[in-house]
């Protein structure tokens, strides 16, 4: 069966600081990867998506850049952290190929300081 | 970006009770999925439907695609403590140039009183 992974579950930096959380799928290849922010709880807005090794999509203007060196590895970097990149960040898969719908994982919890 | 209108936007049931939520869209989706969040944790998929007029259910869940494609409507039947959570729902138009994004509705949040 498939498995989304993420870490680090919690993380405290610095404004100014970078940034780099990793998502890391089990048991399927050649998914679409996805990233979100959600603030507040509610609301999750689409920042990244992938449909490919190293091809990515924007979706909103932003201080943050997403890799995917891997065909199921997934990075959300930031070279300098503001105080409103605060959020849960949660990583994302699917397989369009077999119609499977998007499965998360448990998110990150970013704080910024 | 566009948003699907979930309502209601809370909810404050005692243990037993039914609850109905729905999500109605602007657009036809082909495909409509809901999910519940537990506080800290990511969205975990409940049911998925495929097909206009579907009725599916997943224990005490039941959901339905409405024939229009526009709308979806989840109940949870004799609720529970554990129920709760927020609950979205969210549609996509499998194939194209879409890429299976998600359109999301924003959210019900749900409290169980025992």
């Amino acid at each position: 069966s498939q498995t989304i992974h993420q870490w680090p579950a919690t993380l405290v930096q610095p404004v100014g600081s970078p940034l780099s959380l990793e998502c890391t799928v089990e048991g399927t290849s050649n998914p679409n990867l996805y990233w979100y922010r959600q603030a507040a709880g509610r609301g999750l807005q689409l920042l990244f998506y992938s449909v490919g090794i190293g091809q990515i999509s924007s979706e909103v203007p932003q201080n943050l850049s997403a890799s995917r060196p891997q065909d199921r590895q997934f990075i959300l970097s930031s070279k300098k952290l503001l105080l409103s990149d605060s959020g849960f960040y949660l990583c994302a898969w699917s397989a369009l190929t077999t119609n499977q719908p998007q499965h998360f994982g448990d998110g990150t919890r970013l704080s910024i300081l | 970006g566009q948003q699907l209108n979930q309502s209601p936007q809370s909810m404050f049931i005692q243990e037993g009770e039914d609850v109905s939520m729905n999500c109605t869209s602007s657009s036809i989706f082909n495909t409509w999925l809901w999910y519940k969040q537990d506080p800290g944790e990511g969205p975990v998929l409940l049911i998925a439907l495929y097909k206009a007029g579907e009725l599916t259910s997943n224990g005490r869940l039941t959901a339905q695609f409405g024939i229009t494609r526009k709308d979806s409507f989840l109940n949870i039947s004799a609720s529970i403590p554990s129920d709760v959570g927020i609950y979205f729902c969210a549609g996509y138009n499998a194939g194209g140039t879409s890429y299976g994004k998600l359109t999301f509705g924003q959210g019900t949040i749900l409290t169980v009183h025992p």
